[in-house]
């Protein structure tokens, strides 16, 4: 399946943050999604074989890697206390154009004081 | 801008049927989803639709109606651990997924 780390996170405004996820194995597309609490996922970009494929309405501060290995990250710099959330990544096969089912990891929450 | 509408929350009975509508104003359309997510755990896909119709998945069946922008997914015989939020999803022209922001079911016995 989809893991990823750390389940939490506790941060001060202005630091950096790095999120991991281990795709499920041969996928070769990855997402991540910011969850608000009580709302659904908000989409933040997509990797496709270690390229970036498509991005939501987010600033720069956000990005991130895709690796050959089934792992990816995301970098956030400059946080800012909105950007508490749960944080999504999901693995998969395809380049996210027609029925491909989404594998979502158990997210990371991050909690920006 | 790009828009998804469902319920807030719904109630149902244990055993009893209930049907969560999404509406859905998006740049373009390639296709749908319905995913469940209990609390404090990931979404898991249920269902997808790309052309009009019904889907049927054993106790899940959603339906699509393109002209109207309009979904729903169908929950029949529902049992406790239906308890969850219900994320209606819709693929737009870029091939991002949009998403509703949940309809929570609380199941009664």
């Amino acid at each position: 399946g989809v893991t990823q780390s750390p389940t939490h996170l506790i941060k001060t405004r202005g630091q950096q943050v790095t999120l991991r996820c281990s795709s499920q194995s041969g996928h070769n597309t990855v997402s991540w999604y910011q969850q608000a609490l009580g709302q659904g996922p908000q989409f933040i970009f997509q990797y496709y074989r270690e390229e970036e494929n498509g991005r939501g309405n987010f600033p720069p501060r956000f990005s991130g890697l895709q690796f050959p290995n089934d792992s990816s990250e995301l970098n956030v710099n400059a946080l800012e206390l909105d950007d508490s959330a749960l944080y999504l990544c999901a693995s998969s096969l395809g380049r996210g154009t027609g029925s491909e089912t989404q594998y979502f990891g158990p997210g990371t929450r991050l909690l920006v004081l | 801008g790009q828009n998804i509408d469902q319920p807030t929350e719904m109630t149902a009975t244990e055993g009893a049927i209930v049907q969560i509508n999404c509406t859905y104003q998006t740049s373009g359309f390639n296709g749908l989803f319905w995913y469940q997510q209990h609390a404090g755990e990931a979404p898991t896909f249920l269902s997808y639709n790309v052309l009009d119709g019904l889907e049927e998945k054993g106790r899940f069946s959603s339906f699509l109606s393109r002209s109207k922008g309009y979904s729903y997914l169908l929950l029949k015989e529902l049992q406790m651990k239906d308890s969850a939020s219900y994320l209606c999803a819709v693929r737009d022209s870029n091939y991002q997924l949009i998403w509703g922001a949940g309809t929570k079911l609380i199941i009664k016995p």
